[in-house]
């Protein structure tokens, strides 16, 4: 059950686009559909952004697009914006029937 | 209004046992998997274990296999996680998180209970 892996850190200035990249395996991320992605700000919980690689839910502006190829799940986010900086972190099912997440992201904008 | 609201957090000596309870409301909450998520104090996220909607399927992270144990009242509308055999290593704040109906993401999450295990 090792972590995914995502980029410790990113940065952008706003209005530009950033990519966070999270890589798994065939067992998690490459074999499943069930890959999401979730926002945390500092002291508060972990807020659900992209569900089933490609899906938001209701509420979650649509500057934000989940992607996946092979074991690679992608996280970018359009027209960056100062309440974007946080942390985000990916997840996914795997085959053994348990989940996984990754290390984390910590955005900054400029 | 979904609320998940956790309970049972607190400081435990290693070696020894705590019990979680997540008391959920807002929702049909026998129809909904449960999953017991952690964060260690400046650390990232960490699946602890899951639970299906009747109980009857249940998986852990290896971490905690065979020390840990979910279960759920359907009738209470609760989900509990004893912890037992402590180590200092899992000292974080648990969450109690819902999953999205036919999805492998989690929708709601309750503030959280911090565990502390030192000596």
């Amino acid at each position: 059950q090792s972590a995914l892996t995502q980029p410790a850190s990113l940065s952008g200035s706003p209005g530009q686009s950033i990519t966070i990249s999270c890589t798994g395996t065939s067992s998690d991320v490459g074999g499943h559909n069930y890959v999401s992605w979730y926002q945390q700000h500092p002291g508060t919980v972990p807020k659900l952004m992209v569900y089933d690689v490609t899906n938001r839910p209701s509420g979650v502006s649509t500057r934000f697009s989940g992607s996946k190829s092979g074991n690679t799940a992608s996280l970018t986010i359009f027209g960056l914006q100062a309440d974007d900086e946080a942390d985000y972190y990916c997840s996914s099912y795997t085959s053994s029937g348990t989940w996984v997440f990754g290390g984390g992201t910590k955005l900054t904008v400029l | 209004e979904v609320q998940l609201e956790e309970s049972g957090g607190g400081l435990v000596q290693p070696g020894g046992s705590l019990r979680l309870s997540c008391a959920a409301s807002g929702f049909t909450f026998g129809s909904y998997w449960m999953h017991w998520v952690r964060q260690a104090q400046g650390q990232g996220l960490v699946w602890v274990a899951r639970i299906n909607h009747d109980g009857r399927t249940i998986n852990y992270a290896d971490s905690v296999k065979g020390r840990f144990t979910i279960s759920r009242d359907n009738a209470k509308n609760t989900l509990d996680l004893q912890m037992n055999s402590l180590r200092v290593d899992d000292t974080a704040v648990y969450y109690c998180v819902r999953v999205l109906y036919n999805s492998g993401s989690f929708d709601y999450w309750g503030r959280g209970t911090l565990v502390t295990v030192s000596s």
